[in-house]
């Protein structure tokens, strides 16, 4: 099955500093991938949605200059969050959709999440 | 009014028992609908997909899609400690498979010994 990654599972910074996740489809090409944001027993809020080698689409109320994203491959999606302040701290959620080896899939799979606390 | 609406629970069943989660939505455009389950502090992992009316069953899931009455349902049968999850339904438009989903709200469902 198709398997995203992200990477750090798990980050603590200082208020004023950046943060990068890292998000990789690790068995297929995604030519689109997502950034979402959940607070807890809280359901997902999209933040932007990037196409490769496109620039991110942004939500309503999301700050772009805040909430950097890149995909600059087909497999790999970054997503830094510059100066970061203590209301930043979520549990940030990418996901990946395309065309998988096995054939045609438009489904949307999600990597395990990065827990940021900003302090 | 949100467009997919879901009840958050907390929903607690016996071990055994048969489980049934809902959701309605009110865009009629929403064609393609899916359950994914989350285990705290993970990200969702996709259970069903179905798309337009109709139901699908993955050994002890059902899914069901009533766009008449704009409700889908979850059914799971058998239920098994290892259940004990938030579970999120979502969905997108028709026309292209494209489309960005929209997720209701979770029920959080706990599968007790």
């Amino acid at each position: 099955g198709a398997v995203v990654s992200q990477h750090p599972s798990w980050v603590i910074c200082k208020s004023g500093t950046s943060v990068k996740i890292e998000c990789r489809s690790l068995d297929f090409q995604a030519t689109t991938m997502f950034w979402y944001r959940q607070f807890p027993k809280q359901s997902l809020m999209l933040m932007a949605t990037s196409n490769e080698g496109s620039k991110a689409t942004y939500e309503q109320g999301v700050e772009k200059d805040k909430f950097l994203i890149n995909h600059a491959s087909l497999t790999l999606s970054t997503l830094t969050v510059t100066s970061a302040h203590p209301e930043d701290s979520s549990f940030y959620i990418c996901s990946a959709r395309g065309l998988a080896d096995w054939g045609a899939s438009y489904e949307q799979y999600f990597g395990p999440g990065t827990r940021l606390t900003v302090t | 009014q949100k467009e997919v609406e879901q009840d958050p629970g907390p929903l607690s069943v016996p071990e055994g028992a048969i489980v049934s989660l809902n959701c309605t939505y009110s865009n009629s455009a929403f064609q393609y609908f899916m359950w994914y389950r989350q285990y705290s502090r993970k990200g969702p992992e996709l259970l069903m997909y179905t798309y337009s009316s109709g139901n699908k069953e993955d050994g002890r899931f059902t899914a069901q899609v009533d766009k008449s009455s704009k409700y889908i349902s979850l059914f799971i049968r058998d239920s098994q400690p290892s259940d004990s999850a938030t579970y999120l339904c979502a969905m997108k438009a028709g026309g292209t498979s494209y489309g960005k989903l929209t997720f209701g709200q979770g029920t959080i469902l706990t599968v007790h010994p």
